[in-house]
């Protein structure tokens, strides 16, 4: 079955920082990769995603992820953090194999320090 | 309206209460999720409806009871709750179960449920 990794449960930057949130999946087939966001007491949004063409992927809120398949990664970057980056991240994966169900990563909680 | 619609958005009950949670998705979908997260905990998928059929049970307590009457709407009714329940349950929805359907869900903002 296919998994995901994501590690560090809590990340900390400070304002004007780079932001990386690090992905490892598992697939045996090519997946569907996914980023949500989520804000405090609010729903998951998608921030962007990876369906096979393009390897660098880029989002909402400057953020863009690279898919690398002999890492098996699909890690989250933003050049520079804002404090209205803090939120918790969600990576998923998808294939076929599975009924293209998503499955989610632990989370990651951002917190942007001034 | 657009998106994922869940009412009510908050919600305290008791544990000897009956209350239905219901979310709408005016996005045209075929299939339609509820999950559970709670504090500390990764998220956990309930329930699955694909046109209208519930294709997927993850071992829910009976106190929760889903419906689906069409492919826009659901509900969750709840019943003689513990506080162990109280968390915020999330309502989805996708294009469908299989297919040319990439998996992605689309959310709604969440009913935070309070059992006291």
């Amino acid at each position: 079955a296919q998994s995901v990794t994501q590690l560090g449960s809590h990340v900390s930057v400070s304002e004007g920082a780079l932001v990386l949130l690090r992905c490892n999946y598992s697939s045996s087939v090519p997946p569907y990769l996914f980023w949500y966001v989520q804000y405090p007491n609010q729903g998951l949004q998608l921030l962007l995603k990876y369906t096979s063409a393009a390897t660098l992927v880029k989002g909402i809120n400057g953020f863009e992820a690279e898919f690398k398949k002999s890492e098996t990664s699909f890690h989250l970057t933003k050049p520079s953090a804002h404090m209205s980056d803090a939120a918790e991240y969600f990576c998923a994966v998808s294939d076929w194999q599975y009924g293209n169900k998503l499955v989610f990563g632990a989370g990651t909680i951002l917190r942007v320090k001034s | 309206e657009t998106g994922v619609t869940q009412t009510p958005r908050h919600l305290v009950m008791g544990m000897t209460n009956k209350k239905s949670l219901k979310c709408e998705q005016h996005l045209g979908h075929n299939a339609m999720y509820w999950y559970k997260q709670s504090a500390k905990k990764p998220l956990e998928l309930m329930f699955v409806y694909n046109f209208k059929e519930q294709t997927e049970n993850n071992s829910v307590p009976s106190r929760f009871s889903p419906e689906c009457p069409n492919s826009s709407h659901l509900f969750l009714h709840l019943h003689t709750l513990q506080p162990e329940d109280s968390a915020l349950y999330l309502c989805a929805s996708s294009q469908g179960t299989s297919g040319v359907n990439t998996g992605e869900l689309f959310f709604g903002e969440g009913s935070r449920l309070t059992v006291l």
